[in-house]
């Protein structure tokens, strides 16, 4: 079945560091890949997505590409702030209705 | 601005009690879903709905009834509430199709004592 696997956590990065969050699923067919953010004490908030292969999904300095041939979404942002502490989601949608979620992966950016 | 609204941020209940999660989504979207998220455990999925009265068993819907009368609400019912559902609880919807997003609120924290 459709799955998707990201890095473990917890990551924690020193302001203005460059950040990478691993993301591989498994689907059959043409999925959509999804990253999701969540701050602390709130709910799931999108950050980007991208619907085909090799195209790049992009906001707030975040950026993915959707890689078919290695089956991965992995998530970059170049200088990462304290703002951005969260945990982060991979996820993907296939045909049907229903999403397929990474555990999660908590960042801590510290001054 | 599009949103989705739960009844509560935090409750607190008994073992035994039945309790009622409501979501309410301004959207117009077919689809809504509960999850739960624990810690190291991701996210879950309880229940969905892809349209009225019609629903679909998640991956963990031991314990769990839903029900949606109305397009824009989607409720998750405890039928006697145990302290293993002690767990922060999700809403999201969407429209159909695997372009499009799943948006979620803010989550009910829920603690059975």
């Amino acid at each position: 079945g459709d799955s998707v696997t990201q890095m473990e956590g917890p990551v924690t990065l020193s302001e203005e560091a460059f950040l990478t969050i691993n993301c591989t699923y498994t689907a059959t067919g043409y999925p959509s890949l999804f990253w999701y953010v969540q701050y602390p004490g709130e709910g799931l908030q999108l950050l980007l997505k991208a619907t085909k292969a090799d195209d790049k999904g992009s906001n707030k300095g975040f950026e993915a590409t959707y890689r078919k041939e290695t089956t991965s979404f992995h998530l970059e942002k170049g200088s990462v702030q304290v703002s951005d502490s969260a945990v982060y989601f991979c996820a993907l949608s296939n045909t049907g209705n229903q999403f397929y979620f990474g555990t999660g992966t908590s960042l801590t950016v510290i001054p | 601005d599009v949103k989705v609204t739960q009844s509560s941020r935090y409750l607190v209940k008994r073992t035994g009690e039945k309790v009622f999660l409501e979501c309410v989504q301004d959207m117009d979207h077919e689809n809504m879903f509960w999850y739960r998220q624990d810690p190291g455990l991701g996210l879950r999925l309880i229940y969905f709905s892809y349209d009225v009265k019609m629903k679909e068993k998640g991956d963990i819907p031991e314990g769990y009834s839903v029900s949606r009368e109305k397009k824009e609400r989607f409720s998750l019912i405890l039928e006697s509430a145990s302290t293993n559902q002690t767990s922060m609880y999700l809403c999201a919807s969407s429209l159909v199709g695997r372009y499009n997003e799943q948006f979620f609120g803010p989550g009910t924290r829920l603690t059975v004592l």
